[in-house]
């Protein structure tokens, strides 16, 4: 069974950009959440998507958006994007909604570099 | 929520038995302990997760001592290829929020040959 992919892998933008990032969940799997991983903050929770609607949210600004379709798929946009914005965007998914018991599948990240 | 704390950073070598502890002292009834490992440039991925007591799987140990305020994961005979971040999570399987979802800095492993 193939595992979460994620589009692109690298990207570079520059300040007051917006960026759209993909994310495929794995086969059967309905739950999509997104993750910001950067070297001084470590790895935090922006959202959760389940059956096209948000169900959780981390603590970040309303710059921070996505959405998810039928098929489970999932994007995440930033607008306006600020130079603190560069870090390893990370998607995972689950078969249900997400619990400590749920086992989440992360894919390999979208490293985005804001200059 | 459950607060974690980890250690920042810990040094091995190949062929030792590894043990790392995770404190969580406001842990709630309902919350299972769950550990995944990180390697550079890549996304987590879900090691072991246990509720009390001892939990074993193909990759490592997991210990819960009976007031479950802590955990520790014991990776046996580790290799170079375990270096790696490992986060240890405490959450409540039927909350509805983002608990669980907190994955902290992590614990720095480094294998020496």
């Amino acid at each position: 069974k193939a595992g979460v992919t994620q589009t692109p892998r690298y990207l570079i933008k520059t300040r007051g950009q917006q960026v759209t990032l993909s994310c495929s969940p794995i086969s059967g799997h309905r739950s999509v959440s997104w993750y910001q991983q950067t070297p001084g903050q470590g790895l935090q929770f922006l959202f959760e998507y389940f059956s096209e609607t948000q169900r959780n949210k981390g603590n970040f600004p309303g710059r921070f958006s996505g959405r998810q379709f039928s098929n489970s798929r999932s994007e995440m946009n930033v607008s306006t994007l600020e130079l603190g914005d560069s870090a390893l965007y990370l998607c995972a998914s689950s078969l249900g909604r997400i619990r400590a018991r749920e086992t989440q599948y992360f894919g390999p990240g979208t490293r985005l570099l804001v200059l | 929520l459950a607060k974690t704390t980890q250690p920042i950073s810990m040094d091995s070598y190949e062929g030792q038995e590894v043990n790392i502890t995770c404190s969580h002292n406001n842990i709630a009834t309902n919350d299972y302990i769950t550990w995944y490992q990180q390697f550079p440039s890549q996304g987590p991925r879900f090691i072991i997760q246990g509720y009390k007591t001892k939990v074993t799987n193909e990759v490592a140990s997991l210990f819960i001592p009976a007031d479950r305020k802590s955990s520790t994961l014991s990776l046996p005979r580790v290799s170079l290829s375990d270096t790696a971040v490992y986060y240890c999570l405490v959450g409540d399987p039927s909350g509805g929020g983002a608990d669980g979802l907190t994955f902290g800095k992590g614990t720095h492993l480094i294998i020496q040959p």
